[in-house]
């Protein structure tokens, strides 16, 4: 089975920017997340989708980040405009639906966000 | 809100030896926990989870954890340490009946001496 692809995997920007980040899930996995992973920390959730509709974005800078899945697949997280904090991993991660089952998370590799 | 510590944020050890790296949560009741390693340049593989049941959890490349409840701790333990052990090691938290949102700990860097 393919994993969970991300591209790019590295990006380098200026602050003020705007950039885009897409992933493309497992196939049939309802429950896409971006986690957001700083440099010495843990990942943290910024964005989950169930099918296309967003069942938590509570910790998402709505000022400066957006995320869309259309149609229920492919994601894509922008951020608009950059600011130097925001250079991080951004890892999107799938799972098959809800409850104890969608806790069987496959992240992709990440892309590795620069902001000079 | 939930909470995940990992006390310690470099280990080192010897090839062959025991290897222990702890995990303490704080929650209201027992959530699910997990382990993840992560190696650089690549996303996050899942180890072990605890859902229920045997607190001692058995994951893969030989690795184990033991669900305490008691003391508010999911440690992650191994025999004996490979050179390819190397890495980083997250202990997470998951709430049940709720979202499926994932709360991680800093992370344990552990270095392989050879």
């Amino acid at each position: 089975e393919a994993g969970v692809a991300q591209s790019p995997r590295y990006k380098i920007i200026e602050k003020r920017q705007s950039v885009a980040f897409w992933c493309n899930p497992i196939s049939g996995h309802a429950t896409l997340y971006w986690y957001q992973q700083i440099l010495g920390q843990g990942p943290k959730l910024l964005i989950q989708f169930q099918n296309n509709g967003v069942v938590d974005d509570s910790q998402l800078p709505k000022d400066r980040f957006s995320a869309e899945r259309l149609k229920g697949v492919d994601s894509t997280l922008k951020i608009q405009p950059a600011k130097l904090e925001d250079s991080a991993v951004y890892l999107c991660a799938s799972s098959v639906g809800r409850g104890a089952s969608g806790y069987g998370y496959t992240f992709g590799s990440g892309t590795r966000l620069t902001v000079v | 809100a939930q909470s995940v510590t990992q006390p310690d944020i470099h280990i080192t050890v010897s090839e062959g030896a025991s290897l222990e790296l702890r995990c303490n949560y704080s929650y209201g009741a027992t959530p699910y926990l997990f382990w993840y390693v992560q190696s650089p340049g690549q996303g996050l593989q899942l180890l072990l989870k605890y859902f229920s049941g045997d607190t001692l959890v058995q994951g893969i490349k030989g690795f184990e954890a033991e669900f305490k409840r008691s003391q508010s701790s999911f440690n992650l333990r191994k025999p004996s340490v490979h050179w390819s052990d190397a890495a980083e090691y997250f202990c997470a938290v998951g709430v049940r009946n709720a979202g499926n949102m994932l709360t991680f700990g800093g992370g344990t860097r552990l270095m392989v001496k050879p």
